[in-house]
């Protein structure tokens, strides 16, 4: 079992929708989780991120926590085509600042 | 954008040769870390600093050493490139406070070792 898990993808939704991205990850002590967007050829790209159980949220970005059963998700409202990228979801397991990345779910806006 | 630049951005070196790519940051954070990047793979921590001359070891440590001798540089060396070495490298920062875990990524360094 990988530490942080991410379906592939690509996940397609139409202009305007939401898009759910989720991640799990398998070390209960895990403390803090990040989501970063990587455009095709760019650098990763931190776009949000959650310390505690619950959502967050920025502009069209929401993050949920669950802790209890080990899964971060990032919701994307009125998608864009702009939107189109890689999203990374990363955890730090402990205190030490080393993040651990799942291998991303690829997602495509269609206008 | 986080203060971060990496040199050089292209590289082509051959098989057996030394190479050193160079993070720089302007953002005086304390935490710097080099990953690689590879289809199949993902992103993968090789080493990072938390603080100068303060170094150690990730994931995919083999074949690669640093140093910081300047809080704003931190050096990656592949001792004796190989093909395998192929990638794209990355390098982040991160203030490393309490509550501030968060690292932000350099543009990468492509590499490629023929």
């Amino acid at each position: 079992q990988k530490e942080v898990e991410q379906n592939s993808g690509p996940l397609s939704v139409p202009e305007g929708a939401i898009a759910s991205l989720n991640c799990t990850y398998s070390d209960r002590g895990s403390q803090s989780f990040f989501w970063y967007r990587q455009y095709s050829g760019k650098s990763p790209e931190l776009i949000m991120s959650i310390y505690s159980n619950g959502d967050k949220e920025d502009g069209r970005f929401t993050a949920q926590l669950n802790k209890a059963s080990q899964y971060v998700s990032l919701l994307i409202r009125d998608s864009q085509p702009s939107d189109s990228a890689t999203y990374l979801c990363a955890v730090i397991k402990y205190a030490g600042n080393m993040l651990t990345f799942g291998g991303g779910t690829r997602l495509m806006v269609k206008p | 954008d986080a203060g971060i630049t990496q040199s050089p951005r292209h590289k082509v070196t051959e098989t057996g040769t030394p190479v050193t790519l160079r993070c720089h940051q302007t953002e005086n954070h304390r935490y710097m870390y080099w990953y690689r990047q590879d289809p199949g793979h993902g992103l993968r921590l090789i080493h990072y600093s938390y603080g100068v001359k303060d170094t150690d070891k990730g994931e995919v440590s083999d074949g690669y050493s640093v140093s910081r001798s300047k809080t704003e540089d931190f050096l990656l060396t592949l001792e004796s490139a190989t093909s395998s070495q192929t990638s794209v490298y990355f390098c982040a920062i991160s203030p490393g406070d309490r509550g501030s875990y968060e690292q932000y990524f350099g543009p990468g360094t492509r590499l490629t070792v023929t």
